[in-house]
């Protein structure tokens, strides 16, 4: 049973770009949550999306935007990126009855110059 | 503000000791507390969790205990490994975000067990 699984593993950006990370849910998962570790830090909560649409979302601005696919995947997009934005974003799969166990992947290592 | 707060930044125990990594919670709405553990270069692994309702919750060498009256909750490691060797993160689920129990985490802890 594979778990959550995320690509790329690790991207390097410039100042400016946009990006777009990947995220498969566990089987049988279907609610995706986004999170952000800065270095040093615990995870902090992007959004959420459930029935491909986004139900919550954390204290990030609107340069953070994401989807849901019918299949349950999810993308995190980041626009016009900042050299702060640099951080591991991990991607966490639970289900809707259970959204208190949430199953996190590997994470992408986003280094922005 | 942080509402999950772990205020030992690292732990060092001998191997069979016990290990008690310790979080403290400020929002009154957390009703449900998850302990995760972190090697390097993976993601969070869940370790285990306890409702509000409960004060203790125990699996295998894992037992976690929780002060509602004093918003604290321990991990309790027994006997620690070399393996237990991680970063012990202390996570919170808000009943107000309601459905969606998003996760409210503290900054973690390092816990080295030596041989």
């Amino acid at each position: 049973d594979a778990g959550v699984t995320q690509s790329p593993t690790h991207l390097i950006k410039t100042r400016g770009q946009q990006v777009t990370l990947r995220c498969s849910p566990k089987s049988g998962h279907d609610t995706v949550s986004w999170y952000q570790q800065a270095l040093g830090q615990g995870p902090q909560f992007i959004f959420q999306y459930y029935e491909e649409e986004e139900r919550q979302r954390g204290n990030f601005p609107d340069r953070f935007s994401g989807h849901q696919f019918p299949n349950y995947s999810s993308e995190l997009n980041v626009n016009a990126l900042l050299l702060g934005d640099s951080a591991l974003y991990l991607c966490a799969s639970s289900r809707a009855s259970a959204r208190n166990e949430q199953f996190f992947g590997p994470g992408t290592r986003l280094t922005v110059l | 503000d942080q509402q999950v707060k772990q205020n030992s930044p690292s732990l060092s125990v001998q191997e069979g000791r016990i290990s008690i990594l310790n979080c403290d919670y400020t929002n009154s709405m957390f009703d449900y507390f998850l302990w995760y553990k972190k090697y390097p270069a993976e993601g969070p692994t869940f370790l285990i969790s306890i409702s509000s309702i409960k004060d203790k919750n125990e699996d295998g060498r894992f037992t976690v205990f929780l002060n509602k009256s004093a918003k604290h909750l321990s991990l309790h490691i027994v006997p620690s490994q070399p393996g237990d060797s991680a970063v012990y993160f202390c996570a919170a689920s808000d009943q107000s975000s309601g459905s969606a129990r998003q996760l409210t985490f503290g900054s973690g802890t390092q816990l080295t067990v030596l041989p």
